[in-house]
């Protein structure tokens, strides 16, 4: 079974809107929870990232919330731009060096 | 460059026909692990290697092999692929004391 579940599969937004991305987690083991984006032909890389002692991380137009009791953090895209569309993956570790579990992504589609 | 790099990008080979799928990085890191990306599914690690001669089985480990015989060098190999082994195959490194992990660029692989 998946580890860690996100939705939507999929996202269409105008350009200016805030896709919201969703994900949730059981192992409570985990203690690193990055967001990566991946273009088609290219492999994922690391957007942002955030602990689990911390409930929001801002970098730049992208911000992760994170509930720790609920098991549950989410990335929100702020005004977003026809070169964000991408395919974007949650996912958790437990310490470093160690697998990444990922969510199962979400393509998103920001119309101009 | 600091990179992760897969050869060969694209390959389509037939049920049974062994192959390897190279992957190399010029970073120096310790870590070094197999994904394979499926729709709705992530991505999922195959194996990973700790340093050189360390290697354990990831989360979908059956009908794959690896070896690290050199720090810079991890491939993949599949003895006598099968059609379910079609997919989206991504390496990546890490060292040990961070969590940001540093993917290829991708091999997709179709066994018919």
């Amino acid at each position: 079974q998946q580890q860690v579940k996100q939705s939507p599969q999929s996202l269409i937004v105008q350009k200016g809107g805030i896709p919201i991305i969703n994900c949730a987690y059981e192992n409570t083991a985990f203690d690193y929870f990055p967001w990566y984006q991946q273009f088609p032909g290219k492999g994922p890389a690391l957007l942002i990232a955030i602990r689990p002692d911390v409930s929001e991380k801002k970098e730049g137009r992208f911000t992760i919330s994170f509930n720790k009791s609920a098991k549950q953090f989410s990335l929100h895209i702020m005004d977003s731009q026809p070169g964000d569309s991408a395919t974007y993956f949650c996912a958790a570790s437990k310490a470093a060096g160690n697998k990444l579990t990922f969510g199962g992504g979400t393509r998103v589609l920001v119309k101009p | 460059e600091a990179q992760v790099t897969q050869n060969p990008r694209y390959l389509i080979t037939v049920t049974g026909k062994k192959l390897t799928v190279t992957c190399s990085q010029n970073m120096n890191h310790e870590y070094m692990s197999w994904y394979r990306q499926d729709p709705g599914l992530g991505l999922r690690q195959i194996y990973y290697s700790m340093n050189v001669e360390v290697t354990d089985k990831g989360d979908v480990p059956e009908g794959y092999k690896v070896s690290r015989k050199e720090k810079r060098n991890f491939p993949l190999i599949l003895e006598s692929p099968s059609p379910n082994q079609t997919s989206l195959y991504f390496c990546a490194s890490t060292t040990r004391d961070t969590r940001e992990q540093y993917f290829g660029p991708g091999t997709r692989l179709t066994v018919t």
